[in-house]
């Protein structure tokens, strides 16, 4: 069984400039939540999908959109980047619908925006 | 809205019991986590409660109280290993986190 994994492992990208992050679910698993996480604070929500489909969205702007593929796999989008956008990005599988709500959450993608 | 209060910052002695508060508004959710974070690393699950009441895993148990938008996190046995910081989260809202320092 392997873990989440997320590529690339940091990233550094020009203010206005777009990025797309990648992350690959744990195996079996069917939701994927996306997470941004500033130095010293809690990952904060971004969205959700589950089965393809986004199921929940955090305080974002649209600019800040995503995908997940029919492997689960699935990618964080954003455009326009302003410099506030530079911090952790990671992303969390779970199995929805078993009676589990543990999040098994991927090493992250350190996005520097200059 | 939600909003998750912890203390940012808790220091105790290897051996010893530390609990962790987590004080919330909100209008509803499922269930409350929580998750260890050491620097560097991913945030890795430690406990979930949906019902009031206490949960046991090991060293570490996990506490809510619905009616108090209450809950917290208790760890024993601490172990130098332990110095991490510990987020409780509403469902997928994590709160600002608190930075523990286990000391010999």
């Amino acid at each position: 069984e392997t873990g989440v994994t997320q590529s690339p492992t940091h990233l550094i990208k020009t203010r206005g400039q777009q990025v797309t992050l990648r992350c690959s679910s744990q195996s079996g698993h069917n939701t994927v939540s996306w997470y941004q996480q500033a130095l010293g604070q809690g990952p904060q929500f971004i969205f959700q999908y589950y089965r393809e489909e986004e199921n929940g969205r955090g305080n974002f702007p649209p600019r800040f959109s995503g995908l997940q593929f029919p492997n689960y796999s699935s990618e964080l989008n954003v455009n326009a980047l302003e410099l506030d956008d530079s911090a952790l990005y990671l992303c969390a599988s779970s199995l929805v619908g078993q009676g589990s709500y543990e999040q098994y959450f991927g090493p992250g993608t350190r996005l520097t925006v200059t | 809205g939600q909003s998750l209060e912890q203390p940012s910052e808790v220091t105790a002695v290897e051996g010893a019991i530390v609990q962790i508060n987590c004080t919330y508004q909100t209008s509803g959710f499922y269930g409350l986590s929580w998750y260890q974070q050491h620097d560097g690393g991913a945030p890795t699950f430690l406990s979930y409660n949906a019902l009031d009441g206490l949960e046991e895993t090991g060293r570490f148990s996990s506490f809510l109280s619905r009616s108090d938008s209450y809950g917290y996190l208790l760890l024993q046995e601490l172990q130098m290993k332990d110095s991490a910081s510990y987020f409780c989260a509403l469902d997928m809202r994590f709160g600002a986190g608190t930075r523990l320092t286990v000391k010999p």
